[in-house]
């Protein structure tokens, strides 16, 4: 079974600098996707970014980018120029390609901009 | 497009009585998905469908649990007993066949159970 695993309960950043979120994962599959959903308080969930595994190029939406390592298991979501409004929960998933299309997410990662 | 559609935002309910939660998803999409969202268990997934046909209900907790999806626009979660554990935010998502992978969320249901 994947596991995904995000280390960081809780982080905060002052306003217009860069975060770094940190994502591990487990699986013995070669093609697979990752994401990064923010929940913010109004508790949506919010698709940010995705990444196939077999494409090499690093994702990037905007302000938001990640930095994925497959041999290491590793996918982390940078996100440059903070904004008060990135103030979320951020949650780290992975789904299979070709079979079970659930989302497996880690527990989250508390994110607080501040002014 | 409206997005996806739950119904209620929030239910406050009596141990031992039955709650129906219910979800529309996106137009033209063929993937319903049911999760749950607990302080203790992060997010799971509970059910998820494709073409209305259940494919995975390996996280449903119990017999106490059930799904059902009648038609394309159209789900339903039913707890029945429901017990003060299952108090949680629950999601519906669905994705569609031309994007597999994304899969776009409600807003939530939270439930209370006392």
């Amino acid at each position: 079974a994947q596991t995904v695993t995000q280390s960081q309960p809780e982080m905060s950043v002052q306003e217009a600098e860069t975060v770094t979120l940190s994502c591990t994962y487990d699986t013995s599959e070669s093609n697979y996707y990752l994401f990064w959903y923010k929940q913010p308080p109004s508790r949506q969930m919010i698709l940010v970014i995705r990444q196939e595994a077999y494409k090499q190029q690093n994702a990037t939406e905007n302000r938001f980018s990640v930095n994925f390592q497959k041999a290491a298991k590793s996918f982390s979501l940078k996100i440059s120029d903070s904004q008060l409004g990135d103030t979320a929960m951020y949650f780290c998933a992975f789904m299979s390609v070709g079979g079970s299309e659930k989302l497996v997410f880690g527990k989250g990662t508390k994110l607080t901009v501040n002014p | 497009d409206a997005g996806v559609i739950q119904s209620p935002r929030h239910e406050v309910t009596e141990m031992g009585q039955e709650v129906t939660l219910r979800c529309k998803p996106i137009s033209g999409h063929n993937s319903l998905f049911w999760y749950r969202q607990t302080m203790m268990r992060g997010l799971e997934l509970l059910i998820y469908f494709n073409n209305n046909v259940p494919i995975d209900d390996s996280g449903m907790p119990e017999d106490r649990f059930s799904a059902k999806m009648p038609n394309a626009s159209f789900s339903t979660l039913k707890i029945q007993p429901s017990e003060p554990r299952d108090s949680a935010v629950y999601f519906c998502a669905s994705s569609g066949r031309a994007l597999r992978s994304e899969q776009y969320f409600g807003p939530g249901t939270r439930l209370t159970v006392t």
